[in-house]
C-alpha cells in the first residue's frame, strides 16, 4: 500500500516530445512537492503545492507545468523536452509545509 | 538562501565499523530530516529531528539547533547501509522559504564486507 506513488518509474523519450509524470499520495497530506535529482545526486526543489495552490516555484523553465487536480495528486507536465531535462524526478508530500516529507520512488527520465 | 553542508562527502567503511556524518546549516530551521538513498534510488526517511536526539536500531541522530548542526551515527555498519545519506532542512522565517525543503549534497557511504 504505497504512500506516495509515481508513474511511470522509467521514461525514455526523444528531444522535443511532451511528457507527463503522475503522482498520487494516500496519506491525506495537504502539501505536495516535485524535486529534480541531477547526475551528481543533488536534489533541488522545483515546485510545492499546498491544498492545490502553488506556493513554491523555483526558477524552473516554463516548459515545466505542474497541475494539482486535487489534494492527493500533483502531476508534472514537460513540454519540448531537452537533453538537459534527463534526471530523476521525485514527488513528495507532507501534512503541511515545513513538516516531515515522504518521497515517492522517483521517475528516471532519459531524453535522447 | 540557507546553506546546507554535509561532511564527509564520501566514506568507506568496513562492515562492523561505526561512523558519524555531519550536517551544518547556515540559518535557523523549523525542521530537519535525514534520508537514506539506497542503491535502487529510493529515498527512505530515517529521522525527523528538528532538535534533540533520536535512536532507531543501529542509527541515531542528534540535532543542536542553537549551534546549527546535526549528526547521524551509524553503529556496527552493514553492507545494506551503503548508499547516499542526505540531510534536508526547512528554513525558518520568510514566507518565500515556506515549504522549501532544502537538501545538502549528501554523503556517499560504501560498506565493504
Amino acid at each position: 500500500d504505497t504512500a506516495v506513488s509515481q508513474t511511470p518509474k522509467y521514461l525514455v523519450t526523444q528531444m522535443g516530445n511532451d511528457k507527463s509524470i503522475k503522482c498520487e499520495q494516500n496519506l491525506g497530506h495537504d502539501t505536495m512537492y516535485w524535486y529534480k535529482q541531477d547526475s551528481k545526486k543533488f536534489l533541488k526543489i522545483m515546485f510545492s503545492y499546498n491544498n492545490k495552490e502553488l506556493i513554491i516555484n523555483e526558477t524552473v523553465p516554463n516548459r515545466f507545468s505542474p497541475k494539482s487536480p486535487d489534494k492527493a495528486h500533483l502531476n508534472l507536465h514537460i513540454n519540448s523536452l531537452e537533453l538537459g531535462d534527463s534526471a530523476v524526478y521525485f514527488c513528495a508530500s507532507s501534512v503541511q509545509a515545513d513538516t516531515e516529507a515522504f518521497f515517492g520512488q522517483g521517475t528516471r527520465l532519459t531524453v535522447v | 538562501g540557507i546553506q546546507v553542508e554535509q561532511s564527509p562527502p564520501d566514506l568507506i567503511l568496513q562492515e562492523g565499523a561505526n561512523s558519524t556524518l555531519r550536517c551544518n546549516f547556515s540559518d535557523s530551521v523549523n525542521n530537519l530530516q535525514w534520508f537514506h538513498q539506497n542503491p535502487w534510488g529510493q529515498l527512505i526517511n530515517l529521522f525527523y529531528i528538528p532538535s534533540g536526539t533520536k535512536q532507531n536500531g543501529r542509527l541515531s541522530a542528534t540535532t543542536v539547533a542553537t549551534e546549527r548542526y546535526s549528526l547521524l551515527y551509524i553503529s556496527s555498519s552493514q553492507t545494506t547501509d551503503s548508499g547516499v545519506y542526505f540531510c534536508a532542512v526547512h528554513p525558518r522565517g520568510t514566507t518565500d522559504s515556506w515549504g522549501k525543503l532544502q537538501f545538502g549534497a549528501g554523503t556517499q557511504v560504501v560498506v565493504t564486507p
